[in-house]
């Protein structure tokens, strides 16, 4: 079958670093995504990966490693606002999206 | 760029009753769109996939006949929750792939329509 594994749940404090990971198993890879979805609202796209490597996109990257089935989400310079939950998904061999359940990243001042 | 709309953002409705959200594509074109739900805590679920002047794709274990999908346009779609239960209560989000774009196919989403069957 095919399965996201993210942790559940995280904590880190208000301007530290924090990395949210995320591993795969799907019948076929065809980009790796992440979004970022506040309590009660709809997800807003931060990154995509296709090839391995370190995507940088201001305070946060993400990395891809196919190889492996891993990727992660790397946020810096943590602020208050960036408590929310992160989700990995990963277009397969269809092109269908499989969505993983989510990281709760709560930020501690 | 790559806004999507929808309408309602929320709807109370009693049971029984049929619901309609629409989904827009505000400044692109969007052969697919996408229709997800979304219950407390849980993770994004795909209901189905609704493609411009053809047939929705449904998920397993999604009626097509309770969730009836119309993509009459390359920036509209609709789904309408029919005979709706208190069970259907939930998040229902769109989100649309821009058909002109690169090979990225980033989803954008609607800000949600949260639906609540009395």
């Amino acid at each position: 079958g095919q399965n996201i594994d993210q942790p559940t749940e995280m904590t880190a404090t208000e301007g530290a670093i924090v990395q949210i990971n995320c591993t795969y198993q799907t019948s076929g890879f065809n980009g790796l995504f992440w979004y970022q979805q506040h309590a009660g609202e709809a997800p807003t796209f931060l990154s995509y990966n296709v090839l391995d490597g370190l995507e940088e996109k201001g305070r946060f990257s993400s990395f891809l490693s196919r190889s492996k089935g891993y990727s992660y989400l790397l946020l810096k310079e943590l602020q208050m606002k960036d408590s929310a939950s992160y989700l990995c998904a990963v277009k397969d061999s269809n092109y269908q999206l499989i969505w993983g359940a989510g990281t709760k990243l709560i930020i501690k001042p | 760029g790559a806004v999507v709309s929808q309408h309602p953002s929320w709807v109370i409705c009693k049971s029984g009753t049929s619901v309609k959200i629409e989904c827009r594509s505000l400044d692109f074109q969007a052969t697919t769109m996408f229709w997800y739900r979304q219950f407390p805590k849980q993770s994004l679920m795909l209901m189905a996939t609704s493609n411009e002047g053809s047939k929705a794709t449904y998920e397993q274990g999604v009626e097509k006949d309770k969730f009836l999908i119309n993509h009459a346009s390359l920036t509209l779609s609709t789904l309408t929750v029919t005979s709706a239960h208190p069970e259907d209560s939930s998040f229902y989000i769109c989100s649309a792939r821009d058909s002109l774009a690169g090979d990225s196919d980033t989803q954008y989403f609607g800000p949600g329509t949260r639906l609540t069957v009395l």
